[in-house]
């Protein structure tokens, strides 16, 4: 029972334009999301969050989008840059210092 | 400030034998985190613990795997007799004490274990 889906398995956009990475999660008891990026051979980097009181949360290129309603969740980063191909993975938790849940990641290509 | 460190980075076993994964959490966090991620899948949740205690460890499997954050030293990940289906990599966060709201964790580099 995959709680966290991430469908779409890559993304390829050009430098410059926009990327947006979606995410659903079907447990309704979630209520703080977190993007990780990845590159091979590392571990996870966070790249931002929010909470489930927030719709919107931004930091510089980052800006994540939540929809409680649809219980889904969207990374957008612009503009792109070739250092952003990667993996991001899109994790959830319940509460304070508990267990994430993560999805299978989407693999971002920026072509330059 | 360092960062969570994890070692080894890359462990080789033979069936049969026993694997440690170290952890040292960032300096100040207190909670650590065992997630596990097998090719092409995401991170699994494994263990949770605080300094000398087991708060979730929902994750790990039954058998021959094992936990423990002992009051002075890293964070310990043991899996004994060790089959090829334990090839993975495992990652190791840690968060500071509880918030009030959702903590971040920081991830380790991981340790790549092959079972041969």
């Amino acid at each position: 029972d995959q709680q966290v889906k991430q469908n779409s398995p890559s993304l390829s956009v050009q430098e410059g334009r926009i990327s947006i990475l979606n995410c659903d999660y079907t447990n309704s008891m979630f209520d703080y999301f977190l993007w990780y990026k990845k590159y091979p051979a590392e571990g996870p980097t966070f790249l931002i969050s929010i909470s489930s009181i927030k719709d919107k949360n931004e930091d510089g290129r980052f800006t994540v989008f939540l929809n409680k309603s649809a219980k889904h969740l969207s990374l957008h980063i612009v503009p792109s840059q070739p250092g952003d191909s990667a993996v991001y993975f899109c994790a959830a938790s319940t509460g304070a210092n508990s267990k994430l849940t993560f999805g299978k990641g989407i693999t971002l290509s920026v072509r330059p | 400030n360092a960062g969570v460190m994890q070692n080894p980075r890359h462990l080789v076993r033979r069936r049969g034998q026993e694997a440690r994964l170290r952890c040292s959490p960032m300096k100040g966090h207190s909670h650590v985190y065992w997630y596990r991620q097998l090719p092409e899948e995401g991170l699994k949740f494994m263990v949770y613990l605080q300094k000398e205690n087991i708060i979730d460890e929902s994750g790990m499997p039954k058998e021959r795997f094992s936990a423990e954050f002992p009051k002075e030293g890293p964070s310990i990940l043991r899996i004994q007799q060790v089959v090829r289906g334990d090839s993975a990599a495992y990652f190791c966060a840690s968060s500071p004490p509880r918030a009030t709201w959702g903590e971040t964790q920081y991830f380790g580099p991981g340790t790549r274990l092959l079972v041969l």
